[in-house]
């Protein structure tokens, strides 16, 4: 059964550092997403990516963030200098859009820690 | 503005019960869906189900079966004779379509042998 792969499973930084996290969304899904979960609260919308572009992003994905498609797997989100509150896991997220229907399937995360 | 409310922060039972997993939801869209996702302790989000707005009908799959309420804007998961397995935080989460999902807080269910 296809499923969405993140990359790293883990990472630590230091703060003020740049990462990237790395997704491969469904191949055939069309449109993408990032969310995030800080430690014991609820999972967060960050961004949505449709037709290489974004297609709607929270208050959270300020101009630290960014995403991109560098080529027909990948699908990449950018944190270029991380703060200690950036600590948290993220997921990607993909999905086929069916006349409506919508079910986004996860990846299984990547845990960031900023220290 | 939509909202999703878990009131249960968490639930303890023991192997064999049956628990029900409440999710009450908030929204001016008359076409929405609304989904279950498992989190287990490794972390990953699991889907389960989806439901349209249009589409009240109750499932059950195995041992799980949800009841969609539009009157009361509920979309409720009960588990029937629960197992260690089950263990998890379930979140209830809702979307218009091709957006975003909103997820409720979640409920920790914690099954004991």
């Amino acid at each position: 059964e296809p499923e969405v792969t993140q990359t790293p499973s883990h990472q630590v930084t230091q703060m003020g550092q740049e990462v990237i996290l790395r997704c491969v969304p469904i191949s055939n899904h069309l449109y993408f997403y990032w969310y995030r979960q800080i430690l014991g609260q609820k999972v967060e919308f960050l961004v949505s990516f449709y037709n290489n572009e974004i297609s709607e992003k929270s208050e959270i994905f300020d101009d630290q963030f960014s995403v991109e498609r560098p080529d027909g797997s990948n699908f990449t989100l950018k944190i270029r200098s991380t703060k200690l509150e950036d600590s948290a896991m993220y997921f990607c997220a993909s999905s086929e859009y069916i006349g409506g229907w919508e079910t986004q399937y996860f990846g299984p995360g990547t845990r960031l820690l900023v220290l | 503005a939509q909202k999703v409310t878990q009131a249960q922060t968490e639930i303890s039972v023991v192997e064999k019960e049956d628990v029900t997993l409440d999710c009450v939801y908030e929204t001016r869209d008359t076409t929405y869906y609304l989904f279950w996702y498992k989190q287990p302790p490794s972390g990953e989000l699991v889907f389960l189900i989806r439901r349209n707005s249009f589409d009240e009908q109750n499932e059950i799959s195995g041992r799980y079966s949800w009841n969609f309420q539009k009157s009361t804007s509920s979309f409720n998961f009960t588990i029937t004779a629960s197992q260690v397995v089950d263990s998890a935080v379930y979140f209830c989460a809702l979307s218009r379509g091709t957006d975003k999902l909103i997820f409720g807080t979640g409920t920790r269910l914690q099954v004991f042998p």
